[in-house]
């Protein structure tokens, strides 16, 4: 079983949809890390959170430090947030990637 | 300067060839990441330096040679690789602790072996 689990695996939604991907963790951790991943290969730093909720633009990351989840959603969907989603979990210099959500946004 | 520059962006070689893969940051990031992805997976550690040392290695077939010869440069040096180390190799830095700091991610090289 991995150790960062996130869901759902693939996402398809209509332009202008709210969406939720989730990321669960078992192991303890001191920080969460949500990636982002074009077809082109470049990864993004999107929130480092550590506890509490990150807000930027359409983008929304909460974190449940007791329950071991984190949600990230995307307010207003469009085609161009179409990518992959990774959460990674970080304990000290230890780093577990998940094995990311494939969002795909229609017009 | 933000970025974490990584060339070339694609490369294709053969089994016999010579290739380094390169990647620079000016951020005065001092720990330093090579990762490889292949597709639909989550990226692998390959390697970290930290200070310009070598700090981890994750049992990397020798035929991945990193080296870094500065704080702002850091190189894969590959030779005799085969078809199954086609994938997207990517490159990282960060400032400290990644976890109160977080990865710079470069836009990776995509390496096929033929």
């Amino acid at each position: 079983k991995n150790e960062v689990e996130q869901s759902p695996q693939n996402l398809t939604a209509q332009e202008g949809e709210f969406i939720t991907i989730n990321c669960s963790y078992s192991v303890g951790i001191s920080a969460l890390h949500w990636l982002q991943q074009h077809p082109g290969g470049g990864i993004v730093s999107l929130f480092m959170l550590s506890s509490g909720k990150k807000k930027h633009g359409r983008l929304i990351a909460t974190i449940n430090i007791q329950e071991k989840h984190s949600s990230l959603h995307i307010t207003a969907s469009h085609p161009r947030d179409s990518a992959v989603y990774i959460c990674a979990a970080y304990n000290n210099n230890d780093m577990r990637f998940g094995a990311g959500t494939r969002l795909t946004v229609k017009p | 300067d933000t970025e974490v520059t990584q060339t070339p962006k694609h490369l294709v070689m053969g089994m016999t060839n010579k290739k380094s893969l390169k990647c620079e940051q000016h951020m005065g990031h001092r720990a330093m990441y090579w990762y490889k992805q292949k597709a639909k997976k989550p990226p692998e550690l390959m390697f970290v330096y930290s200070y310009e040392k070598l700090s981890i290695n994750e049992s990397v077939p020798s035929r991945f040679s990193p080296e870094c010869p500065n704080s702002s440069l850091l190189n894969l040096h590959l030779h005799a690789l085969q078809p199954e180390d086609s994938a997207l190799y990517l490159c990282a830095s960060s400032r400290g602790t990644p976890a109160n700091y977080g990865y710079t991610f470069g836009s990776g090289t995509r390496l096929t072996v033929v």
